[in-house]
Order: structure tokens, then sequence, then C-alpha cells
């Protein structure tokens, strides 16, 4: 079947600007997270959803961070005036409710100019 | 403070040798672990897990871990080696009581004809 999906794969923007990354989990799957990949690291949590709700939004960085589910299914991250440290690979991840057994979509490129 | 830790940011092997990465975490009680390979380009597959029982775990790829309480490790080893292995390993956590993944900096895997 369909894994996870994200859209788009690179985007490119100026500083301050405002950006939304997209993210389709895998049918079925109610548990929905957001991590973010720096060069040279490993991915850091930044939001995890379950259902239409965020469960856990320990890891976003500052209020310029915000994501919504709004039917419990497809994700937005969105990023409000942008800095050149926001630059990272965004990656979506889903899986069946209470599992820890995570799937990961390809990530989106962001890049901060 | 709960983290893990890979201790050897880059390995090279020779195709056909034995591999063994490592991963150590700290944490009160066992976590539930986790071994991904991310390819360039492609987005972060699970190779295997553990949660209880067996210490010994097979995966796929021919990739095994062991779990070892006593020293608080979660290495990964394959008996040989394929030039296709060539890739970042990252060995991941979950911690009681919460549902994202605390990711290790990874270990980039060089294989050599």
């Amino acid at each position: 079947g369909a894994g996870v999906s994200q859209t788009p794969s690179n985007k490119v923007t100026e500083k301050g600007k405002y950006v939304e990354l997209r993210c389709d989990p895998i049918s079925g799957h109610t548990a929905l997270y957001w991590y973010r990949q720096s060069l040279g690291q490993g991915p850091e949590f930044l939001i995890y959803f379950q259902g239409t709700g965020a469960a856990d939004d320990s890891g976003l960085p500052n209020d310029r961070f915000f994501a919504v589910r709004p039917e419990g299914s497809v994700s937005t991250l969105k990023i409000q005036r942008t800095e050149r440290g926001d630059s990272a690979v965004y990656l979506c991840a889903s899986s069946l409710a209470n599992s820890y057994e995570q799937y990961f979509g390809p990530g989106t490129r962001l890049t901060v100019t | 403070a709960q983290s893990v830790t890979q201790p050897d940011i880059h390995i090279t092997v020779s195709e056909g040798a034995s591999l063994e990465l490592r991963c150590n975490y700290s944490y009160g009680a066992t976590p539930y672990l986790f071994w991904y390979v991310q390819s360039p380009g492609q987005g972060l597959q699970l190779l295997l897990k553990y949660f209880s029982g067996d210490t010994l775990v097979q995966g796929i790829k021919g990739f095994e871990a062991e779990f070892k309480r006593s020293q608080s490790s979660f290495n990964l080893r394959k008996p040989s080696v394929h030039w296709s292995d060539a890739a970042e390993y990252f060995c991941a956590v979950v911690f009681g009581g919460y549902q994202k993944v605390t990711f290790g900096t990874g270990t980039k895997l060089q294989v050599i004809p």
C-alpha cells in the first residue's frame, strides 16, 4: 500500500517568509509525528498527534512553529517568519494507535536563504 | 537524563566483512529500542525493534541486534556486509510513557570493495 507522503520534496524560501509543509500518513494510522533533521544529526521530535489533537508538542522550538491535523489524517506543519536556522529536512511519520512502530516519509528539505 | 549515544560517527568496512554498530542509552529502566537505516534520498526504514523477551532480535536485510541490559547497549550486527548496505544507521529509543522517538546522531557506513 501507499506509504507516508510529504509535499513538497524541496522548498526554498527567503528569510522572514511563511511556509507550509504537508504530510499524508498511511491510511488508517491515527498517530502522526513531525521530526526535524539538521545536517549531520539524527531526527529530533517536534510534535505528535493522536487523531486531531496534539498529544505532545514539547519539541516545537518556539511559537513560530505550529502544526494542525484538522480531520485526523493530513497534517500541515506551519513555520512563520522563517530563519536561516530553520533550514533542515522535516520528516513526518505515522503509526497505528499506541504502536511504537513508526513509518517515515521521505521528508521535505527546507532551505531558508 | 535520558539519552541515546552512537559513539561511532563513521565506519568503513570491506564488502563481505562483518559489521557491528554500537548504541548505548541512559535510562532507569528498559526502553523500547530500534534501529533505522537511511539511504541517500530515502526515508528512514525500520530494520528491527526490541520491546521485551529474547534479547537477540532479527531484522530485515540480514541484520540482527542484541540487547544487553548490563551494558545499556543495543548493538547492530551483520555477518557479511554488502555494498548496498552503505547508508546511515540510527539507533532510536522510546522512553517509558512517551510516544516520541529519540534518535542517536547516526553512524555513517561506508563499504569498500
